[in-house]
């Protein structure tokens, strides 16, 4: 199974609104509402920040949001703020009962 | 609340077999959910390994099926996971989780680094 597609990298300054995207396939994202959003700050475990496409964890903020058309999800943090800074990886469930991630991208908060 | 706390050896030889144990507390693994485990090279993205409930059904990555053993002990409220012949590239920090809806993983553990090295 290959990895979701995920940028690399993405900036933004204080304030703005930033968009992840994470491109799979109908056998994956594409064909369920089960992706996921995690945030690794260095040296940290991973933390959820969105799950079933677009339903936020208690105590996550509501600058985070999900969202999915096709075979393509997104993450989108708004009001960006210095500790947002990280990496964020995408996941889904698959057709063949598995789960795959995105190779992650890496956020920086000019 | 759930909290996970992985254990085990952080350094073993290669072609021998790398043994994890994740201890749960705060919640019964014999109430539900799946519990998984997910590994993460150096300087590398995640990688899902597999995930068990608490009848014992167990999913696993394909690439690493052959390998990988999960079991889960109720009585003791922790979960395993056992990868045989291992070389260089098994080496990650390995986190356990629990998973909610078979597809996503929280909380997490702080992760253990295992290191495969003679």
């Amino acid at each position: 199974q290959s990895a979701l597609t995920q940028p690399a990298s993405v900036s933004g300054s204080p304030g703005q609104s930033i968009t992840i995207s994470c491109t799979g396939t109908i056998s994956d994202v594409g064909g369920y509402r089960y992706v996921s959003w995690y945030q690794q700050h260095p040296g940290k475990a991973p933390k959820l920040m969105i799950y079933e496409v677009s339903n936020r964890p208690s105590g996550v903020s509501n600058r985070f949001s999900g969202s999915k058309s096709g075979n393509t999800a997104s993450l989108t943090i708004s009001g960006l703020q210095a500790e947002d800074e990280a990496d964020y990886y995408c996941s889904s469930y698959t057709r063949s009962i598995t789960v795959i991630f995105g190779g992650g991208t890496k956020l920086t908060v000019l | 609340q759930v909290q996970l706390q992985e254990s085990g050896p952080g350094l073993v030889k290669p072609s021998e077999t790398l043994s994890l144990t994740c201890a749960v507390s705060g919640y019964s693994i014999s109430s539900g959910y799946y519990w998984g485990w997910i590994r993460q090279p150096p300087g590398k993205g995640l990688e899902w390994i597999g995930y068990i409930d608490h009848s014992g059904t167990t999913y696993y990555n394909p690439s690493l099926k052959s390998r990988v053993t999960i079991s889960v002990d109720t009585s003791k409220n922790q979960f395993s996971l056992k990868l045989s012949s291992v070389t260089a590239a098994d080496t990650a920090v390995y986190y356990c989780a629990r998973v909610g809806s078979i597809s996503w993983f929280d909380p997490w553990g702080q992760g253990t680094l295992v290191t495969v090295s003679s």
